[in-house]
Parts: structure tokens; sequence; C-alpha cells
């Protein structure tokens, strides 16, 4: 079965430090890749995304990430972080298909302090 | 013009009511879904309608059930609510599976409070 493991549950930073939160995935086949990042009190947003081609591709707000294919791993990063990137970031899979079935990890709470 | 929209956002009942969440999206997407977040901030999908036709449907209790009407609507009835029914529940759209086209766009949630 696919799942997804987010390594870190609470990350605290100050301003300008650089971040990277950890995703591991379990899954056999071709995998699509997302990030995605829900402030207080809103609705999930996309962050980024991996389908295929370059492995390390841009999101908005500065984020990116790698998709390592060896390491079955998906990690995202900022290089600083600000007060605004306060939130929930959510890593997810799905292996395509009919169901386009979303696999959340459990998140990971990012609080950045000013 | 809002793409994805619940109503209503708040909903606090009494256990045994019954109740149902809206969703509508404008996307033209061709699929829906409804997933369920706990209290620890967990997400785990319920149900996916494509153009009206229920393609997941996970072990969920039988007091939810999910309705299309149309493929730019999917509703959610529970019955007989009980006090773990209470969760943020968001429903979501994607367009048909073709390319890059796995991505959902998420509805702004329905805080569900069961007394």
């Amino acid at each position: 079965a696919q799942s997804v493991s987010q390594h870190n549950h609470h990350v605290i930073l100050s301003e300008a430090a650089s971040l990277e939160l950890g995703c591991n995935y379990s899954y056999g086949g071709t995998v699509n890749l997302f990030w995605y990042v829900q402030y207080p009190g809103q609705h999930l947003q996309l962050l980024l995304k991996y389908f295929s081609g370059d492995p390390l591709v841009k999101g908005i707000k500065g984020f990116e990430a790698e998709f390592i294919k060896s390491k079955f791993s998906f990690n995202l990063r900022k290089p600083s972080v600000q007060w605004s990137d306060t939130a929930e970031y959510f890593c997810a899979v799905n292996g395509g298909g009919a169901t386009n079935k979303l696999i959340f990890g459990t998140g990971t709470l990012l609080a950045v302090q000013p | 013009d809002t793409a994805v929209s619940q109503t209503p956002k708040y909903l606090v009942t009494q256990m045994g009511n019954d109740k149902s969440i809206k969703c509508e999206q404008n996307l033209g997407h061709d699929t829906m879904y409804w997933y369920k977040q706990d209290s620890k901030k967990f997400l785990k999908i319920m149900f996916s309608y494509n153009n009206k036709e229920l393609i997941i449907n996970e072990t969920v209790p039988n007091r939810f059930s999910p309705k299309s009407p149309d493929k730019a609507h999917l509703n959610l009835h529970i019955n007989s609510l009980e006090l773990g029914d209470s969760a943020v529940y968001f429903c979501a759209s994607s367009p048909p599976f073709a390319g890059d086209s796995y991505e959902q766009y998420f509805g702004p949630g329905t805080r569900l409070t069961v007394t």
C-alpha cells in the first residue's frame, strides 16, 4: 500500500534560516509527488508538484523540492524563510491512473519566529 | 471567482442528527473528492466521483453518503452523527487524467463539530 512519511512533525526556525522538510514515500510504480501548504485557518494550496523530467522542481514563494528516486524522497527546501511561511506543510503522492487518489503525509507544522 | 466552494464553513450539531455539506466547483473539472482532516491534521480521502460516477470509496462508515447531482457538485450527507465525526471536511476537484493534470484543487473546508 502507498504511504507517505514526514519525519519532522514540528519545526521552529528564525527568519532567514534555511528550511528542509523531509518526505519519503512508499510506492513501487511511477509516482506523482506534491507539496501542499495550509496557512492557519485556510485551505490547502499547491506549493509545487513533480510528474516527470527535471527532479528539481521549483514552486511558488521561493520553495523547491528534489525528487530522489533511489531514496524514495521528495524533500522540500527554502533557502531563507519568512514569518509568513508559518503554516502546515503536507507531502502527498499518487500513482496516477483512474482514481488519482492522493495519499498525504501527517504534515509538518512550521513556525517561523520573527 | 471561487474555484471550489463549500457550504457551510462551520457546522455545529448534536449527536444523532443528520447533516449535509455541499461542494461546488466552477473549474469544469470531471473529478471531485471528499477528504477528512482529523484533529491531528491528518488528511485522508473518503470518496471520489468522476463524471457523477463513484470511483473511490474508502473504508468509510455507511452513515456517510456522497451524492453528485452533476459533475460540478459533490455533496456529503452524514446520518446519525457521532462525536468521532468532528473534523474538517475538504472538497477537492481535478481535471481529467491526462498529462500533468493530476493536481487537485481544494475548497476552504467545513469544520464539523458534533456535541
